[in-house]
Protein backbone atom coordinates (compact mmCIF):
# COMPACT_ATOMS: atom_id res chain seq x y z
CA UNK A 1 0.00 0.00 0.00
CA UNK A 2 0.80 3.49 -1.00
CA UNK A 3 1.96 6.14 2.32
CA UNK A 4 4.32 8.10 4.11
CA UNK A 5 6.02 6.39 6.68
CA UNK A 6 7.41 8.57 9.44
CA UNK A 7 10.10 7.43 12.33
CA UNK A 8 10.54 6.96 15.16
CA UNK A 9 6.48 7.90 16.57
CA UNK A 10 7.99 9.01 19.73
CA UNK A 11 11.89 10.43 20.69
CA UNK A 12 13.07 11.32 23.65
CA UNK A 13 15.82 13.83 23.31
CA UNK A 14 18.38 15.25 25.82
CA UNK A 15 18.54 19.23 25.44
CA UNK A 16 21.49 20.26 23.33
CA UNK A 17 21.49 17.04 21.28
CA UNK A 18 20.60 17.09 17.59
CA UNK A 19 17.85 14.51 16.66
CA UNK A 20 16.65 13.74 12.70
CA UNK A 21 12.92 12.55 11.96
CA UNK A 22 12.79 10.42 9.23
CA UNK A 23 10.03 10.51 6.23
CA UNK A 24 9.58 8.34 3.67
CA UNK A 25 6.93 8.03 0.65
CA UNK A 26 6.15 5.39 -1.70
CA UNK A 27 3.36 7.74 -3.60
CA UNK A 28 5.83 9.03 -5.95
CA UNK A 29 4.63 12.59 -4.85
CA UNK A 30 7.09 15.44 -5.88
CA UNK A 31 6.58 18.00 -3.66
CA UNK A 32 7.00 17.05 0.45
CA UNK A 33 6.37 19.55 3.59
CA UNK A 34 7.34 19.23 7.32
CA UNK A 35 4.68 20.67 9.43
CA UNK A 36 4.72 21.50 13.68
CA UNK A 37 2.22 21.29 15.76
CA UNK A 38 1.92 22.01 19.26
CA UNK A 39 -0.93 21.42 21.70
CA UNK A 40 -4.38 23.72 20.84
CA UNK A 41 -2.50 25.26 17.59
CA UNK A 42 -2.88 24.69 14.03
CA UNK A 43 -0.23 23.16 11.72
CA UNK A 44 2.79 25.34 11.05
CA UNK A 45 5.31 24.87 8.34
CA UNK A 46 9.07 24.38 8.84
CA UNK A 47 9.97 23.21 5.42
CA UNK A 48 8.99 21.83 2.30
CA UNK A 49 10.65 20.72 -1.16
CA UNK A 50 8.39 20.93 -4.59
CA UNK A 51 11.41 18.83 -6.25
CA UNK A 52 14.77 16.54 -5.52
CA UNK A 53 17.13 18.78 -4.62
CA UNK A 54 15.24 22.16 -4.06
CA UNK A 55 13.68 23.09 -0.70
CA UNK A 56 12.44 26.62 0.93
CA UNK A 57 12.08 27.52 4.30
CA UNK A 58 8.40 27.56 6.05
CA UNK A 59 7.39 30.13 8.66
CA UNK A 60 9.34 28.30 11.29
CA UNK A 61 12.71 26.87 9.55
CA UNK A 62 14.71 28.63 12.64
CA UNK A 63 17.07 25.76 14.37
CA UNK A 64 15.69 22.73 11.49
CA UNK A 65 17.13 21.50 8.99
CA UNK A 66 16.38 19.11 6.03
CA UNK A 67 17.63 17.63 2.77
CA UNK A 68 15.67 16.08 -0.42
CA UNK A 69 18.74 13.66 -2.18
CA UNK A 70 15.73 11.45 -3.08
CA UNK A 71 12.40 12.15 -4.33
CA UNK A 72 11.07 9.54 -1.66
CA UNK A 73 13.23 10.88 1.15
CA UNK A 74 12.66 13.93 2.98
CA UNK A 75 14.70 13.65 6.71
CA UNK A 76 13.90 16.50 9.39
CA UNK A 77 16.77 17.49 11.89
CA UNK A 78 15.72 19.43 14.90
CA UNK A 79 19.15 20.88 16.17
CA UNK A 80 20.28 22.36 19.29
CA UNK A 81 19.69 25.90 17.94
CA UNK A 82 15.95 24.99 18.12
CA UNK A 83 15.05 26.93 21.52
CA UNK A 84 11.44 24.64 22.47
CA UNK A 85 11.37 21.92 20.11
CA UNK A 86 8.91 19.44 22.09
CA UNK A 87 5.84 19.28 19.84
CA UNK A 88 4.10 16.87 17.46
CA UNK A 89 5.95 16.60 13.59
CA UNK A 90 3.92 16.14 10.53
CA UNK A 91 5.55 15.01 7.31
CA UNK A 92 3.26 15.51 3.72
CA UNK A 93 3.37 14.99 0.51
CA UNK A 94 1.18 16.08 -2.41
CA UNK A 95 1.45 15.67 -6.32
CA UNK A 96 1.37 19.16 -7.92
CA UNK A 97 -1.53 20.38 -9.39
CA UNK A 98 -2.55 21.64 -12.91
CA UNK A 99 -3.24 25.24 -12.01
CA UNK A 100 -4.92 24.14 -8.38
CA UNK A 101 -3.41 22.60 -5.18
CA UNK A 102 -3.54 18.85 -4.90
CA UNK A 103 -4.42 18.15 -1.43
CA UNK A 104 -1.90 16.54 1.31
CA UNK A 105 -1.28 13.06 2.61
CA UNK A 106 0.12 13.15 5.73
CA UNK A 107 2.00 10.32 7.88
CA UNK A 108 1.20 9.25 11.23
CA UNK A 109 3.57 11.99 12.74
CA UNK A 110 6.65 11.89 15.20
CA UNK A 111 6.14 12.83 18.52
CA UNK A 112 9.28 14.64 20.41
CA UNK A 113 9.71 15.38 23.85
CA UNK A 114 13.05 17.54 25.30
CA UNK A 115 13.88 16.42 28.48
CA UNK B 1 2.04 35.66 6.06
CA UNK B 2 -1.02 34.46 5.00
CA UNK B 3 -4.15 34.06 7.41
CA UNK B 4 -6.68 31.79 7.68
CA UNK B 5 -9.17 31.89 10.64
CA UNK B 6 -11.75 29.57 12.22
CA UNK B 7 -14.84 29.69 13.96
CA UNK B 8 -13.55 29.69 18.09
CA UNK B 9 -14.56 26.37 19.49
CA UNK B 10 -15.17 24.39 20.98
CA UNK B 11 -18.33 23.57 19.35
CA UNK B 12 -20.65 21.24 20.98
CA UNK B 13 -23.89 19.95 19.51
CA UNK B 14 -25.92 16.88 20.44
CA UNK B 15 -26.39 13.16 18.30
CA UNK B 16 -28.42 13.71 15.26
CA UNK B 17 -27.99 17.87 14.84
CA UNK B 18 -26.09 20.02 12.19
CA UNK B 19 -22.60 21.00 12.96
CA UNK B 20 -21.58 24.22 11.14
CA UNK B 21 -18.01 24.75 11.02
CA UNK B 22 -16.36 28.04 9.64
CA UNK B 23 -13.53 29.53 8.22
CA UNK B 24 -12.06 32.52 6.71
CA UNK B 25 -8.89 33.59 4.57
CA UNK B 26 -7.19 36.48 3.83
CA UNK B 27 -5.65 35.58 0.07
CA UNK B 28 -7.75 36.76 -2.28
CA UNK B 29 -6.17 34.48 -4.84
CA UNK B 30 -6.42 31.21 -3.07
CA UNK B 31 -7.81 28.51 -5.70
CA UNK B 32 -8.09 25.22 -3.25
CA UNK B 33 -9.72 24.63 0.20
CA UNK B 34 -9.48 21.67 2.04
CA UNK B 35 -11.16 20.37 5.26
CA UNK B 36 -9.52 17.89 7.43
CA UNK B 37 -10.37 15.98 10.31
CA UNK B 38 -7.84 15.24 13.26
CA UNK B 39 -8.55 12.45 16.23
CA UNK B 40 -6.92 13.76 19.14
CA UNK B 41 -2.98 12.55 18.84
CA UNK B 42 -3.28 11.15 15.53
CA UNK B 43 -2.09 13.12 11.71
CA UNK B 44 -5.27 14.95 9.83
CA UNK B 45 -6.94 13.30 7.20
CA UNK B 46 -8.99 14.98 4.18
CA UNK B 47 -12.42 15.26 4.75
CA UNK B 48 -13.47 17.46 1.83
CA UNK B 49 -11.54 19.78 -0.98
CA UNK B 50 -13.62 22.55 -2.84
CA UNK B 51 -12.17 24.55 -5.85
CA UNK B 52 -15.38 26.47 -6.91
CA UNK B 53 -18.07 28.30 -5.62
CA UNK B 54 -20.87 27.18 -4.22
CA UNK B 55 -21.86 23.57 -2.50
CA UNK B 56 -20.28 20.30 -2.88
CA UNK B 57 -21.92 17.20 -1.06
CA UNK B 58 -19.85 14.17 0.23
CA UNK B 59 -22.75 11.94 2.28
CA UNK B 60 -23.01 13.83 5.81
CA UNK B 61 -20.45 16.53 4.38
CA UNK B 62 -21.23 19.62 3.19
CA UNK B 63 -18.46 22.12 1.48
CA UNK B 64 -19.49 25.83 1.15
CA UNK B 65 -17.27 28.35 -0.87
CA UNK B 66 -17.84 32.21 -1.50
CA UNK B 67 -14.45 33.55 -2.60
CA UNK B 68 -15.75 36.71 -3.01
CA UNK B 69 -16.21 37.13 0.64
CA UNK B 70 -13.30 35.15 1.48
CA UNK B 71 -15.36 32.54 3.12
CA UNK B 72 -15.71 28.42 3.48
CA UNK B 73 -17.97 26.17 5.65
CA UNK B 74 -18.24 22.83 6.47
CA UNK B 75 -21.80 21.06 7.31
CA UNK B 76 -22.44 18.21 9.00
CA UNK B 77 -25.51 17.03 8.83
CA UNK B 78 -26.82 14.19 11.60
CA UNK B 79 -23.61 14.24 13.82
CA UNK B 80 -22.36 11.21 15.52
CA UNK B 81 -20.59 11.00 18.57
CA UNK B 82 -17.66 9.71 15.93
CA UNK B 83 -17.37 12.78 14.44
CA UNK B 84 -15.56 13.99 17.80
CA UNK B 85 -12.42 15.32 16.65
CA UNK B 86 -10.45 18.90 15.08
CA UNK B 87 -11.82 19.94 12.52
CA UNK B 88 -8.58 22.23 10.17
CA UNK B 89 -9.32 24.17 8.02
CA UNK B 90 -6.37 24.50 4.57
CA UNK B 91 -6.00 27.33 2.08
CA UNK B 92 -3.41 27.56 -0.68
CA UNK B 93 -0.89 30.04 -1.66
CA UNK B 94 0.04 31.44 -5.17
CA UNK B 95 2.28 33.37 -5.99
CA UNK B 96 5.97 33.26 -4.71
CA UNK B 97 4.70 30.82 -2.42
CA UNK B 98 3.15 28.56 -4.59
CA UNK B 99 2.61 25.14 -3.54
CA UNK B 100 2.06 26.06 0.40
CA UNK B 101 -1.05 25.39 2.46
CA UNK B 102 -1.84 27.77 5.40
CA UNK B 103 -4.06 25.88 8.08
CA UNK B 104 -6.18 27.49 10.96
CA UNK B 105 -5.89 26.81 14.58
CA UNK B 106 -8.54 24.20 13.84
CA UNK B 107 -12.52 23.84 15.67
CA UNK B 108 -12.95 20.89 18.23
CA UNK B 109 -16.29 19.71 17.70
CA UNK B 110 -17.67 17.42 20.44
CA UNK B 111 -20.99 15.41 19.79
CA UNK B 112 -23.03 14.00 22.24
CA UNK B 113 -25.05 10.97 22.78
Amino acid sequence: DGGITQSPKYLFRKEGQNVTLSCEQNLNHDAMYWYRQDPGQGLRLIYYSQIVNDFQKGDIAEGYSVSREKKESFPLTVTSAQKNPTAFYLCASRLPGQGTTGELFFGEGSRLTVL
Amino acid sequence: QKEVEQNSGPLSVPEGAIASLNCTYSDRVSQSFFWYRQYSGKSPELIMSIYSNGDKEDGRFTAQLNKASQYVSLLIRDSQPSDSATYLCAVDSRGSTLGRLYFGRGTQLTVWP
